[in-house]
């Protein structure tokens, strides 16, 4: 079965401070990976994704996460909090052979000026 | 492409009512999710499908709640009777299947239920 955690519901940073959002998976197969960010009253948007290669990926607004297999996780970070960067963050997980995609809970960010 | 598109994006009803809310997914995608997000369980997978055909639902709360999708380029949800706890943001997502493709959200749909 697969599953992601996310540790920690709520994170408060300071601007300026690094960001780290955390993310573990479940998976019986090599999975995809993603991140999500949503902006109040707004759907889901992509922030990043892992499907092979290189195991540091990034992405949009500064973000990068690195997959890293021996430790089921898949962690978000960004060196630098903006206060434009508070919002819900959600990790997700697909299969390679399936299309099927499983959400963690959501990290609320927010970031303190 | 205008990506997801979903309507209404609000929609107040009273206890009772039934409601209905459509999904366009993006043009080529062929798997459709139905989401439902909530202050106290978060984002839940109701109903996917992939081809027009539902796949797994059983995230469907209850026989209240039935998903179509007639052609790949609609689908509805519909909850019939609607009660106060079906309150909610629902989302729409489309993906396309055996890709690297990730799941695309509409901007969902507000529901009260009063």
């Amino acid at each position: 079965a697969q599953s992601v955690t996310q540790l920690g519901s709520h994170v408060s940073v300071s601007e300026g401070a690094l960001v780290l959002l955390r993310c573990n998976y479940s998976s019986s197969v090599p999975p995809y990976l993603f991140w999500y960010v949503q902006y109040p009253n707004q759907g889901l948007q992509l922030l990043l994704k892992y499907t092979t290669g290189a195991t540091l990926v990034k992405g949009i607004n500064g973000f990068e996460a690195e997959f890293k297999k021996s430790e089921t996780s898949f962690h978000l970070t960004k060196p630098s909090a903006h206060m434009s960067d508070a919002a819900e963050y959600f990790c997700a997980v697909s299969l390679m052979t399936g299309n099927q995609f499983y959400f963690g809970t959501g990290t609320s960010l927010t970031v303190i000026p | 492409d205008a990506g997801v598109i979903q309507s209404p994006r609000h929609e107040v009803t009273e206890m009772g009512q039934e409601v209905t809310l459509r999904c366009k997914p993006i043009s080529g995608h062929n798997s459709l999710f139905w989401y439902r997000q909530t202050m106290m369980r978060g984002l839940e997978l109701l109903i996917y499908f992939n081809n027009n055909v539902p796949i797994d639902d059983s995230g469907m709360p209850e026989d209240r709640f039935s998903a179509k999708m007639p052609n790949a380029s609609f689908s509805t949800l519909k909850i019939q009777p609607s009660e106060p706890r079906d309150s909610a943001v629902y989302f729409c997502a489309s993906s396309f299947a055996g890709s690297t493709t990730e799941a695309f959200f509409g901007q969902g749909t507000r529901l009260t239920v009063v």
